[in-house]
């Protein structure tokens, strides 16, 4: 079936070095992709989102790009702090699904160290 | 402030016994949903409700129930029938349904642990 997916379940990185998070996604029809950061016992927050019109878009040092020919989006965090520990979840919306609510995939964990 | 608030924070059951989790939001949205994340893992649809007085079952609907009588509430019963209810379960809301073309952020509460004891 459709599936959002992640290649890395843990992303360790040095503090003030930048991050890439990658998300692969099955569903050609997807229109809508959305970054969420989660931290440890409290809801998911908003990060950035993308259309599938666009291939890249940035924010407050964090940048997502989309390659709709290989299904790809990733999330790039410039000069990670200690504060960006978390896990960060990538999510999609379908055309053509009849399906009116966001699929997420299962999370990569980012750890910052010192 | 507006936001979403979910209730209780910590919850724990007996085999058997149906529970409900509240989640009540401020922000005048239409769509609110439901969702189920277990350990180490992503976020699994239960139900979403697009409008007041409306829902359709998600990926794991079974086991759950949820209604929709007021625009700004839309509480989940976990029932018996819910074989692995243990679980970390939070509720969404975006301001409008994503269907079509519309898109948007989704606002989480800060969810609810569950525990069957």
């Amino acid at each position: 079936g459709e599936s959002v997916g992640l290649h890395l379940p843990t992303l360790s990185v040095q503090e003030g070095d930048n991050s890439i998070i990658n998300c692969a996604y099955s569903n050609s029809a997807s229109d809508y992709f959305i970054w969420y950061k989660q931290e440890s016992g409290k809801g998911p927050q908003f990060i950035i989102d993308i259309r599938s019109n666009m291939d890249k878009r940035q924010g407050q040092r964090v940048t997502v790009l989309l390659n709709k020919t290989v299904k790809h989006l990733s999330l790039q965090i410039a000069a990670t702090q200690p504060g960006d520990s978390a896990v960060y979840f990538c999510a999609e919306k379908g055309l053509g699904t009849g399906r009116r609510a966001l699929t997420f995939g299962s999370g990569t964990r980012l750890q910052v160290q010192p | 402030d507006g936001g979403i608030t979910q209730s209780p924070k910590y919850l724990f059951r007996k085999e058997g016994q149906n529970v409900t989790l509240s989640c009540e939001q401020n922000l005048n949205h239409d769509a609110m949903y439901w969702y189920r994340q277990d350990p180490g893992q992503g976020l699994r649809l239960i139900y979403y409700s697009q409008i007041v007085n409306d829902f359709q079952k998600g990926d794991i609907a079974e086991g759950y129930s949820v209604s929709r009588e007021k625009k700004e509430s839309f509480p989940l019963t976990v029932t018996s029938a819910q074989k692995n209810p243990t679980a970390f379960y939070l509720c969404a809301s975006s301001l409008q349904g994503l269907a079509g073309p519309n898109t948007g952020e989704l606002f989480f509460g800060e969810g609810s642990r569950l525990t069957v004891l």
